[in-house]
């Protein structure tokens, strides 16, 4: 069975400028999670989908990131304008359904550093 | 307010040895407690997951309890190897509107020394 894909592995950009990550889910996983993780932290959960709606993005600072997932599979999330602050990795998780009972499939994340 | 407390923050073994890690939460209305192996540079990879009425799970060298009257988990590693060296993350569930919502501890930074 394939993993949760995520591309780029790792990005370096200048602050203000803008960036955007690529996931692709295990295949059938209604349910998909970005996460940030901040050196030395646990993730912490940006947004949730359910197919193509969001369940949560209390936590998703919406002056600045934004996600989607039209189709209800692969979801991009976007970052513009970039702060110093944003340095982290990016992970994004998938599972068969919203209870998340089989478990959350973890990609290998993108590092990004904003200089 | 949803938090998973976890400790020690890091910790150094010899190879061999067992060690405990401990996870403390007052997450509500509980779901499920999970713990995760976290590799640098990798994504989390499950261990263990329990349900409220859980108290004891295994996974080869790693078993997990559970006291949900005290909101306690610890994880016992036993016989440590060198390929245990990673960060060790409590992940507990709790249910709102219909939907399941992680929530993460910081993790405990293990290092297995030879």
């Amino acid at each position: 069975e394939a993993g949760v894909a995520q591309s780029p592995r790792y990005k370096i950009i200048e602050k203000r400028q803008s960036v955007a990550f690529w996931c692709n889910p295990i295949s059938g996983h209604a349910t998909l999670y970005w996460y940030q993780q901040i050196l030395g932290q646990g993730p912490k959960l940006l947004i949730q989908f359910q197919n193509n709606g969001v369940v949560d993005d209390s936590q998703l600072p919406k002056d600045r990131f934004s996600a989607e997932r039209l189709k209800g599979v692969d979801s991009t999330l976007k970052i513009q304008p970039a702060k110093l602050e944003d340095s982290a990795v990016y992970l994004c998780a998938s599972s068969l359904d919203l209870r998340g009972g089989s478990g959350y499939t973890f990609g290998s994340g993108t590092r990004l550093t904003v200089v | 307010k949803n938090q998973v407390e976890q400790s020690p923050q890091s910790l150094i073994i010899l190879e061999g040895k067992n060690c405990t890690l401990q996870c403390n939460y007052t997450v509500s209305p509980f779901s499920n407690l999970r713990w995760y192996k976290q590799d640098t540079g990798r994504g989390p990879v499950s261990l263990t997951i329990m349900t409220f009425s859980e108290n004891t799970k295994s996974n080869g060298r790693y078993t997990a309890t559970l006291d949900a009257d005290t909101k306690q988990s610890s994880l016992h590693i036993t016989a440590s190897q060198l390929s245990d060296s990673a960060s060790y993350i409590c992940v507990v569930s709790y249910t709102s509107g219909g939907s399941y919502i992680p929530t993460f501890g910081r993790g405990t930074s293990l290092i297995v020394h030879p």
